[in-house]
């Protein structure tokens, strides 16, 4: 069965500084979509960033960008000039083959900002 | 603002009730899920619905059903609550078609059930 780990179940950074967050994946599609979700403690899930994999650009968006290896099935996210809003569960996903709109999702790691 | 909107925040059940989670959504999507969220396990899917009537089981239907007869609503039910049915359960929907545009979620209701 396809899966989408995340090894580190929780990560803690200063604020200002730069965290990166891991996520590897398995599937043996050639394209799919990868997605990082933000979970705050008013639980409402809030899409990050996503990344279709037959570009090699990565995606980025504001202080949030990924690291996508393709040939490797890894997706890490970088968080730039963390925030104390950045606190937060991130889960990655990932399309699930031959769905449309069905994702597979890790087990999420829990991001603590220092102040 | 789209939102998905989850009835209850939090509940609390007895074992063997039956249990009713609503969700409705205001932006015409054509799929809808319901996941279960545990620490260390991330979402599981439990249901989802590509239209209207249509449902299909997810990873974990054991113990649940779904309704929906109109779009914008997707119910998830326990027909006779247990004990590890205690979780967080979240909504989601989602346009027909590749995930481009991901998932809008509810807010999640937490479900004890004692």
């Amino acid at each position: 069965a396809q899966t989408v780990t995340q090894s580190q179940p929780e990560m803690s950074v200063q604020e200002a500084e730069t965290v990166t967050l891991s996520c590897t994946y398995d599937t043996s599609e050639s394209d799919y979509y990868l997605f990082w979700y933000k979970q705050p403690p008013s639980r409402q899930m809030i899409l990050v960033i996503r990344q279709e994999a037959y570009k090699q650009q990565n995606a980025t968006e504001n202080r949030f960008s990924v690291n996508f290896q393709k040939a490797a099935k890894s997706f890490s996210l970088k968080i730039s000039d963390s925030q104390l809003g950045d606190a937060a569960m991130y889960f990655c996903a990932s399309q699930r083959p031959d769905s449309n709109y069905q994702l597979i999702w890790g087990a999420g790691t829990k991001l603590i900002i220092k102040p | 603002d789209v939102k998905v909107t989850q009835s209850s925040r939090y509940l609390v059940k007895r074992t063997g009730e039956k249990v009713f989670l609503e969700c409705v959504q205001d932006m015409d999507h054509e799929n809808m899920f319901w996941y279960r969220q545990d620490p260390g396990l991330g979402l599981r899917l439990i249901y989802f619905s590509y239209d209207v009537k249509m449902k299909e089981k997810g990873d974990i239907p054991e113990g649940y059903s779904v309704s929906r007869e109109k779009k914008e609503r997707f119910s998830l039910i326990l027909e006779s609550a247990s004990t590890n049915q205690t979780s967080m359960y979240l909504c989601a929907s989602s346009r027909e078609g590749l995930p481009i545009y991901g998932y809008t979620f509810g807010s999640g209701t937490r479900l004890t059930v004692v």
